[in-house]
């Protein structure tokens, strides 16, 4: 069975440009989530979709959106960037909605540089 | 609020040195614990997980038990080895039904032969 895939792998912007990452996740499962790493701030949540519905939302301006299409995959939008979300973009995926326990298996990420 | 707070590194051992890697947590509800590890140029892989009190999570040689009395989730492995080299996340999610992880800051370990 296939991991999860992110596209593209490496991305360079400039400031006030706008960027959309995408991701598919495992086949069958209905769950993708999005993190932001970086050095000073960690590992961050973003949003969860599910069911091509956003379920729970992280502590991110506006400016960060996603969306989620009827065959799981996953796209997220940053616009108007600033240096400050230079980072790894990690997508997750899993099989059930949320609950406890409930394993989330990760992409290799997006590493995104904003010039 | 949910919080995780993790060792500082990063860690330095010799091969077949024992390994512990400390995390405490706080968490609103009875969280689920987790341990994930990065190795270089990768994502994250679920080494193990524990999602009730006295819970051991084990793989690959690595165990942690889940104290709710210390709320810790310490890391430990008896004999470490060189691939063990890589970054190791402490995490918690909670019985929200939602799947957001609250991950702690990594720790960084390498393994010298």
């Amino acid at each position: 069975k296939a991991g999860v895939t992110q596209t593209p792998r490496y991305l360079i912007k400039t400031r006030g440009q706008q960027v959309t990452l995408s991701c598919s996740p495992i086949s069958g499962h209905r769950s993708v989530s999005w993190y932001q790493q970086t050095p000073g701030q960690g590992l961050q949540f973003l949003f969860e979709y599910f069911s091509e519905t956003q379920r729970n939302k992280g502590n991110f301006p506006g400016r960060f959106s996603g969306r989620q299409f009827s065959n799981s995959r996953s796209e997220m939008n940053v616009s108007t960037l600033e240096l400050g979300d230079s980072a790894l973009y990690l997508c997750a995926s899993s099989f059930l909605g949320g609950g406890s326990g409930n394993e989330q298996f990760f992409g290799p990420g997006t590493r995104l540089t904003v010039l | 609020g949910n919080s995780v707070t993790q060792m500082e590194g990063p860690v330095t051992l010799s091969e077949e040195a024992f390994l512990t890697i400390n995390c405490t947590y706080t968490a609103t509800g009875y969280p689920s614990l987790f341990w994930y590890v990065q190795y270089p140029g990768e994502g994250l892989q679920l080494l193990l997980k524990a999602t009730k009190a006295d819970d051991k999570g084990s793989n690959k040689g690595f165990e942690a038990t889940y104290r709710k009395e210390t709320t810790s989730f310490h890391l430990e492995k008896g004999s470490v080895q060189v691939s063990d080299s890589a970054v190791y996340f402490c995490a918690l999610t909670t019985q929200t039904g939602a799947n957001n992880l609250f991950f702690g800051t990594g720790t960084r370990l390498t393994v010298i032969p």
